[in-house]
């Protein structure tokens, strides 16, 4: 089973400043299966990029996905209040995995 | 619209059963892949089982094979999941959720949730 770490744990920004969050897998991932979702407090998860870079239907242009083999990144260009949240990588190889998630906070 | 909403969870005893449902609307259900996401409390996501959109092929995480049954009903645009020997590392929200496509394996749709909690 490939395991999806990411990091921070949490991470402190400013409405307008830029985030990087990243998911490493303990093997290579196919691009085509990694994903990324946001989750508010109480609500379902969204889906947000799939394919390591493509964006969901209705997802801002400052969502952005990147990455290839075990290395993947999902960077926000400028954060808007409603992007505080928790974010989780997920890949499908012949199960899907989920990363534990990075919770991204107003500092 | 595409809805998915999930029922029938609750408080079960440990070694006790209980079956979920999801019922689904706003897209031609039978040509989807559709799955069981769980949370536990404070915790990530984990998935469960998913079957296919003609309902006879299902898939199962270790963590649950053996001990839970997913299955669907096309006629009446619906997943289920039947859980049994349920344990205390069971209790979680249970998500339904759409596999986007026969080419992407994620999930595009979600449903609220219900919440199963195991404990005596």
């Amino acid at each position: 089973e490939i395991v999806l770490t990411q990091s921070p744990g949490t991470l402190s920004l400013s409405p307008g400043e830029r985030a990087t969050l990243s998911c490493r897998a303990s093997q290579s991932v196919s691009g085509s299966y990694l994903v990324w979702y946001q989750q508010k407090p109480g609500q379902a998860p969204r889906l947000l990029v799939y394919g390591t870079s493509s964006r969901a239907t209705g997802i801002p242009d400052r969502f952005s996905g990147s990455g290839s083999g075990t290395d993947f990144t999902l960077t926000i260009s400028r954060l808007e209040p409603e992007d505080f949240a928790v974010y989780y990588c997920q890949q499908y190889g012949s199960s899907y995995t989920f990363g534990q998630g990075t919770k991204l906070e107003i500092k | 619209e595409v809805q998915l909403v999930e029922s029938g969870g609750g408080l079960v005893q440990p070694g006790g059963s209980l079956r979920l449902s999801c019922a689904a609307s706003g897209f031609t259900f039978n040509t989807y892949v559709m799955s069981w996401v769980r949370q536990a409390p404070g915790k990530g996501l984990e998935w469960v089982s998913s079957m296919s959109g003609s309902g006879d092929t299902p898939y199962y995480a270790d963590s649950v094979k053996g001990r839970f049954t997913i299955s669907r009903d096309n006629s009446k645009n619906t997943l289920f999941l039947q859980m049994n020997s349920l344990r205390a590392e069971d209790t979680a929200i249970y998500y339904c959720a759409r596999k986007k496509s026969s080419r992407e394996y994620c999930f595009d749709s979600w449903g609220q949730g219900t919440l199963v909690t195991v404990s005596s």
